[in-house]
């Protein structure tokens, strides 16, 4: 019943390997999002895909990489991963991507990413 | 991520008090001014939501206060319970335009 879900929900992995986060949403939304937030509690916004398009790509190292497979998934691949990977990544789904103001942004349990 | 400004960082206010956030913005062109709600160990959640046409918007405890000319919008929350406590997120949109702001975060305590 779970609308937004990620795999794994905990992940510690140690630096120099490659890890991926899997995401899925059963809402039959349009466009998808992936964010990081930092121990400070900072969300910033990485990767939006509407209908399998990527829309948004922020500056982010290009050890990571979205893939959507079709609508209702997207998933992060990280290679190389480094320390200052080590944060909470959200996946979110909305209905579409600012066709109207009111496109509210359903998120994710998070997946907790630690490298030691 | 400048074009937002939240403040306080940090808010702890007694049971049955207001608790005040606000959030500042740059971009005239923001046209949806959402609030979101994340409570430890899981994603922000929707809470509350203002068009610019209206400068106050109630649901139940939450109010949201909207300025146009100072660009800025604020959250009241009325009779603050413990079950408040959470971290607040300010995160105005723009229809149409392909960026995502979240303001830095409250995180509100509410003391019994």
């Amino acid at each position: 019943d779970t609308a937004v879900s990620q795999t794994p929900k905990y992940l510690v992995t140690q630096m120099g390997n490659d890890k991926s986060i899997k995401c899925e949403q059963n809402l039959g939304h349009d466009t998808m999002y992936w964010y990081k937030q930092d121990s400070k509690k900072f969300l910033k916004i990485m990767f939006s895909y509407n209908n399998k398009e990527l829309i948004i790509n922020e500056t982010v190292p290009n050890r990571f990489s979205p893939k959507s497979p079709d609508k209702a998934h997207l998933n992060l691949h990280i290679n190389s991963l480094e320390l200052g990977d080590s944060a909470v990544y959200f996946c979110a789904s909305s209905q579409g991507f600012r066709r109207v103001p009111e496109e509210t942004q359903y998120f994710g349990p998070g997946t907790r990413l630690l490298v030691l | 991520q400048q074009q937002v400004k939240q403040s306080p960082q940090s808010l702890i206010v007694q049971k049955g008090g207001i608790s005040i956030i606000n959030c500042a913005y740059e971009n005239t062109a923001f046209d949806y001014f959402p609030w979101y709600q994340q409570f430890p160990g899981k994603g922000p959640a929707l809470l509350i939501a203002i068009r610019p046409d209206v400068s106050e918007k109630k649901e139940g405890r939450f109010t949201i206060s909207f300025n146009k000319s100072a660009k800025q919008f604020s959250l009241h929350i009325m009779d603050s319970q413990p079950g408040d406590s959470a971290t607040y997120f300010c995160a105005p949109l723009e229809t149409g335009a392909n960026n995502l702001f979240f303001g830095t975060g409250t995180r509100l305590t509410v003391i019994p």
